[in-house]
């Protein structure tokens, strides 16, 4: 398997500008996060999806985010207007449903987002 | 707020040296402890994970033990390496499925 998939790499943006992030999960995996990435608040959870089916999304800073997960395969995050606060690296992960909140989560590569 | 410390906040060590750190957790409503490793520019790979108390687990020369009354668990790295670094993140996992992370240990091993 390829892993979890996330594009693009690197979007650089300017403030009011839409922004949307894309993620293809590993095949088979119930379970896709999203998390964000910065120096003043390390990796924190926005949203996580169940089968397709957002779960928490109380991580979401604010209405500006939003996600959605339209199949098994893709799951997308949004940001709209970006600002520069935005900034930071957003990463993807996957993971099984087996035995509930122990299952490993997979990484992906993330997408580093500039908002200047 | 779920609150996952670890410490150091960095470290440098010598090519050859063993070294640890320390992850702290919350003791009430433990479900499972994660171990990420993370190098720069990369993503985080997952370790371990563990979820009884007394939980050792070894991988090569990395192993790491759980204490889930006192709340906390030890990652150890034995005969560093230069590979070896990284920046290594525990994860604590309660009754719910998320993840909170750590701000992690960022290691050095110097040639």
């Amino acid at each position: 398997d390829a892993g979890v998939i996330q594009s693009p790499r690197h979007e650089v943006t300017e403030m009011g500008q839409e922004v949307t992030l894309r993620c293809k999960p590993i095949s088979g995996h119930d379970y896709l996060f999203w998390y964000r990435q910065t120096m003043m608040r390390g990796l924190e959870l926005l949203i996580y999806f169940n089968n397709n089916v957002p779960i928490d999304d109380s991580g979401m800073p604010e209405d500006r985010f939003s996600a959605k997960m339209p199949n098994a395969s893709f799951s997308t995050l949004k940001i709209q207007p970006s600002e520069p606060r935005d900034s930071a690296v957003y990463f993807c992960a996957s993971s099984l449903d087996r035995t509930g909140g122990t299952d490993t989560q997979y990484f992906g590569p993330g997408t580093r987002l500039t908002v200047l | 707020i779920l609150n996952v410390e670890q410490s150091p906040q960095s470290l440098h060590v010598q090519e050859g040296d063993s070294t640890n750190f320390t992850c702290s957790f919350p003791s009430s409503n433990f479900y499972a402890l994660h171990w990420y490793r993370w190098e720069t520019a990369k993503s985080p790979e997952a370790l371990f994970v563990m979820t009884l108390n007394g939980d050792e687990k070894k991988k090569g020369r990395i192993s790491a033990t759980l204490n889930t009354k006192e709340g906390y668990s030890y990652l150890y790295i034995k005969g560093s390496q230069p590979e070896d670094s990284a920046t290594y993140l525990c994860a604590f996992s309660s009754s719910a499925r998320q993840l909170t992370f750590g701000s992690g240990t960022q290691l050095t091993v110097l040639p």
